[in-house]
């Protein structure tokens, strides 16, 4: 698509269920990566993707945490067992590639407009 | 480990240079990038610098020192609209995107 686009863009849910968050990045773009924000916070790295496997899934906060991705596209972020604690923005970001080129723009990344989890 | 440093907050008056600065200490260095981001909005990218020395693009410009660990955005004759979050960004050595928690900026009229 011509953008990033993210669903749901509001999700209210109780404590203890599950939720998935939706990532359908920019269509050619290998890498994908998701952030959680807290209100008036900085951005917290979850978990990028190069195609479909993940290198790096060192920001995941605990094992209610999950995410995978699929024909090197959309990408879904699974919270098991929500906690109040786990109430941010999910950011979803993509770009043309990881690290390869350095030295060019493709490794811009282009946000999604966010999944605002609210865990009551 | 990794670490990003930004100040939390900065205010400056309309039509005047301000300078945002970020100091970082990162396993490995890919890539410094400076990002935008608008109260209730998503991030949206201004510039990066993979080499030591200034970039700039209109009224933004970026530097980077890598011996230091240390870059800067420039952003000259300040409008209104300027006011928002920026976002220093670090690709680490595996190539994971690390983000600063952003300094907030305030333009006075």
């Amino acid at each position: 698509g011509a953008g990033v686009s993210q669903s749901p863009s509001n999700k209210v849910t109780e404590k203890g269920k599950d939720v998935e968050l939706r990532c359908d990045p920019i269509s050619g773009h290998t890498a994908l990566y998701w952030y959680r924000q807290s209100l008036g916070q900085g951005l917290e790295f979850l978990i990028y993707f190069q195609g479909n496997s993940a290198p790096d899934k060192s920001g995941l906060p605990s094992d209610r945490f999950s995410a995978e991705r699929t024909g090197g596209s959309v990408s879904t972020l699974t919270i098991q067992r929500t906690q109040q604690e786990d109430s941010a923005v999910y950011l979803c970001a993509s770009s043309l590639v990881v690290g390869l080129a350095g030295l060019s723009g493709a490794n811009v990344l282009t946000f999604g407009a966010g999944s605002r989890l609210t865990v009551l | 480990g990794q670490n990003i440093d930004q100040p939390t907050e900065m205010t400056a008056t309309e039509g005047a240079i301000v300078q945002i600065n970020c100091t970082y200490q990162t396993s490995g260095f890919n890539g410094l990038f400076w990002y935008q981001q608008h109260a209730g909005e998503a991030p949206t990218f201004l510039s990066y610098n993979v080499l030591d020395g200034l970039e700039e693009k209109g009224r933004f410009s970026s530097f980077l020192s890598r011996s230091k660990g240390y870059s800067y955005l420039l952003l000259k004759e300040l409008q209104m609209k300027d006011s928002a979050s920026y976002l220093c960004a670090v690709i680490g050595g595996t190539y994971k995107y690390i983000f600063g928690t952003g300094t907030r900026l305030k333009v006075l009229a």
